[in-house]
């Protein structure tokens, strides 16, 4: 199994231009996330998508756009880059919603190895 | 609203001591907690978690935490280190309701093994 892939692995940007971030899993899973690392902020939460065909914002959603194309594919967008927008960015699935599921290993959140973004 | 901190930004331990890293949460109810493990260049790794019962929980890697209520605490524990668990931890905890909640992570602490 591949998990969860994130394309692509290295992007340097213009301010202003767009760009997609793709994102799929091959775990059959329900849930899909977008968080951004930046050093000494630990891992925020940008956007998710508790099922197929519902997304929620996270802690820090302005300017970006998400879109999850089906099951397996969970798509973010930054519509015109910025230099605060230069992070890591990480895409994780799991079977259900982590605060579900109890103790069994559903709720757990499988990673992709992140896609670093330069903005200039 | 949830949220977590790790107090300790950066530890420095011996090889073979042993490691106490701290996780301090924000929550009315029962939370649900996990640590999260990251060596570099690469995704994060699931190292325990809490949800109900037995308080003190055990993980992979010769991991183990400990749920205190009356502290607001889930420290992660390991009894002798080895040089293969440099790399940076983070805590989390489970906001919002149970079928649309997320998972809302604390700064992380960077743990460096000295020879």
């Amino acid at each position: 199994n591949a998990g969860v892939t994130q394309t692509p692995k290295f992007q340097v940007l213009k301010t202003g231009q767009s760009m997609t971030l793709q994102c799929a899993q091959d775990m059959n899973h329900n849930s899909m996330y977008w968080y951004r690392q930046d050093p000494g902020m630990g891992l925020r939460l940008i956007y998710y998508s508790a099922s197929e065909g519902t997304t929620d914002k996270g802690e820090v959603p302005n300017g970006y756009n998400v879109s999850r194309l089906n099951k397996r594919e969970f798509s973010l967008r930054l519509e015109s880059a910025a230099p605060s927008q230069t992070s890591v960015y990480f895409c994780a699935s799991s079977e259900t919603p982590p605060g579900t599921g109890v103790n069994s290993g559903a709720n757990v959140l499988t990673f992709g190895a992140g896609s670093r973004l330069t903005v200039l | 609203a949830q949220s977590v901190t790790q107090p300790d930004i950066h530890i420095t331990v011996s090889e073979g001591a042993s490691l106490e890293l701290r996780c301090n949460y924000s929550y009315g109810a029962t939370p649900y907690l996990f640590w999260y493990v990251q060596s570099p260049g690469q995704g994060l790794q699931l190292l325990l978690k809490y949800f109900s019962g037995d308080t003190l929980v055990q993980g992979i890697k010769g991991f183990e935490a400990e749920f205190k209520r009356s502290q607001s605490s889930f420290n992660l524990r390991k009894p002798s280190v080895h040089w293969s668990d440099a790399a940076e931890y983070f805590c989390a905890v489970v906001h919002g309701s149970s079928n649309t909640g997320k998972l809302i992570f604390g700064q992380g602490t960077t743990l460096q093994v000295k020879p």
